[in-house]
């Protein structure tokens, strides 16, 4: 069964900091991966996507995500941190039957502090 | 801004009836899925409906039903609401092709609180 780990529940950085969060996927097949951004209350806006091919994928908002089969994981990275970055970051993995069917983490909380 | 939208935004109901939630998908896509998303945890699946059969269902019990309609909206119906029920409930579509994953768009979700 497929299945995603956020082992950070929280996590705070100065803004101009750098920031990773990690992701740990459990899956049979190959994987087909994302992150999501969620503000308070809205919707979920999509980051980045991982399906084939290079590893290293950039996303919107200055955001990238590394996959690396050997470690189950797909972390998301960005260089330096902004207020607005504030938010609840999912990883999910996608099980694409006719369309995506979502197993979602947990979420990471971002707090950035001036 | 995605094309997905979802109504209401908010709902209060009673523990035991019956709500339903609807959801207008984005333009030119057929899959239409549903998730429940309980205060300070993940989305989880629901089910999903592909060219208006449904097309995989999580661990939901019977009284969360669905239907797609032709031109791809789609509604969520819970049944006997209970307490638990209470969470915020996202609808989000995409272009299936059968030959393998697509991107999907989220809407804003509807936020049903069981009183």
């Amino acid at each position: 069964a497929q299945s995603v780990t956020q082992p950070d529940i929280h996590i705070t950085v100065s803004e101009g900091a750098s920031l990773e969060l990690r992701c740990n996927y459990s899956y049979g097949a190959t994987p087909y991966l994302f992150w999501y951004v969620q503000s308070p209350g809205q919707g979920l806006q999509l980051l980045l996507k991982y399906f084939s091919g290079d590893t290293l994928v950039q996303g919107i908002k200055g955001f990238e995500a590394e996959f690396k089969r050997s470690q189950s994981s797909f972390n998301l990275r960005k260089p330096s941190v902004h207020w607005s970055d504030a938010a609840e970051y999912f990883c999910a993995v996608a099980n694409w039957r006719g369309g995506n069917q979502f197993y979602f983490g947990t979420g990471t909380s971002l707090t950035v502090i001036p | 801004e995605t094309g997905v939208t979802q109504s209401p935004t908010h709902l209060i109901k009673t523990r035991g009836q019956q709500v339903t939630l609807r959801c207008s998908s984005q333009s030119g896509h057929n899959t239409v899925s549903w998730y429940q998303q309980a205060l300070g945890q993940g989305p989880q699946f629901i089910f999903q409906y592909y060219r208006e059969e449904e097309n995989g269902r999580g661990n939901f019990p019977p009284r969360f039903s669905g239907l797609q309609f032709p031109n791809y909206s789609s509604e969520l119906n819970v049944n006997a609401l209970e307490l638990d029920d209470s969470a915020l409930y996202l609808c989000a579509s995409s272009w299936g092709t059968g030959r393998g994953p697509t991107e999907a768009f989220f809407g804003q979700g509807t936020r049903l609180t069981v009183v």
